[in-house]
């Protein structure tokens, strides 16, 4: 199956810095990318989706100026925790859908996670 | 929002026992998608079942899908220890990306 690279897997911080994780698909080419954030034994909440070559559509209440996407290519996304302060930290994941499967519809790859620690 | 709403939240049985569970959703779907989570892992897709199919296998993995009571169930026969883990139902509909259900974490005792 399609492979998603996550990095850092672990990151700890102190506040007030910003971290930036990387996504990537390694074995085909995603122009859809999600980023989502996942609370100790909850579900995951999509923070927003990333789109090749565009804006991030953010979900709402997804502050955008505080958690920065890009998708500069059709392999890797970013995010940008700025700013970062402790009720940021948390397990973030980001998935893709490969290029060639319908826009919504299809399964979904997802990275191995990272988790930030924000002291 | 969220759409799917998995069903026990916990489960625990001994190896070699059946678990099941259930995922209840809200709205008109085009499929409906099974993924399992490893502690602090991201998921792995297991199985996607469309609208128009009513039972679906793949393995020990069974999937039902009842549009009417807008409800499946996920079936793992035979469990094993390296079956704990979570369990999410996705579902996709329309234009939008997919929605999350709470989860089941199933625990299998050796």
């Amino acid at each position: 199956g399609a492979v998603v690279s996550q990095h850092p897997s672990r990151v700890i911080c102190k506040s007030g810095t910003s971290v930036k994780i990387e996504c990537r698909s390694l074995d085909f080419q995603a122009t859809t990318m999600f980023w989502y954030r996942q609370f100790p034994k909850k579900s995951l909440m999509l923070m927003a989706t990333s789109n090749e070559g565009s804006k991030a559509t953010y979900e709402q209440g997804v502050e955008k100026d505080k958690f920065l996407i890009n998708h500069a290519s059709l392999t890797l996304s970013t995010l940008t925790v700025t700013s970062a302060h402790p009720e940021d930290s948390s397990f973030y994941i980001c998935s893709a859908r490969d290029g060639g499967s319908s826009a919504w519809a299809g399964e979904l790859f997802f990275g191995e996670g990272s988790r930030l620690t924000v002291l | 929002s969220q759409q799917g709403e998995e069903d026990p939240q916990a489960l625990s049985i001994q190896e070699g026992e059946n678990a099941t569970m259930n995922c209840s959703y809200k709205t008109s779907i085009n499929n409906l998608q099974w993924y399992r989570q490893n502690s602090g892992r991201g998921l792995v897709h297991l199985i996607l079942i469309r609208s128009n199919e009513r039972e679906k296998h793949s393995g020990r993995l069974r999937v039902t899908l009842d549009t009417s009571k807008k409800s499946s169930s996920l079936l793992i026969t035979a469990s094993r220890a390296a079956d704990t883990a979570s369990y999410f139902c996705a579902t996709a509909s329309g234009n939008t990306p997919l929605v999350f259900g709470k989860g089941t974490r199933l625990s299998v005792i050796a």
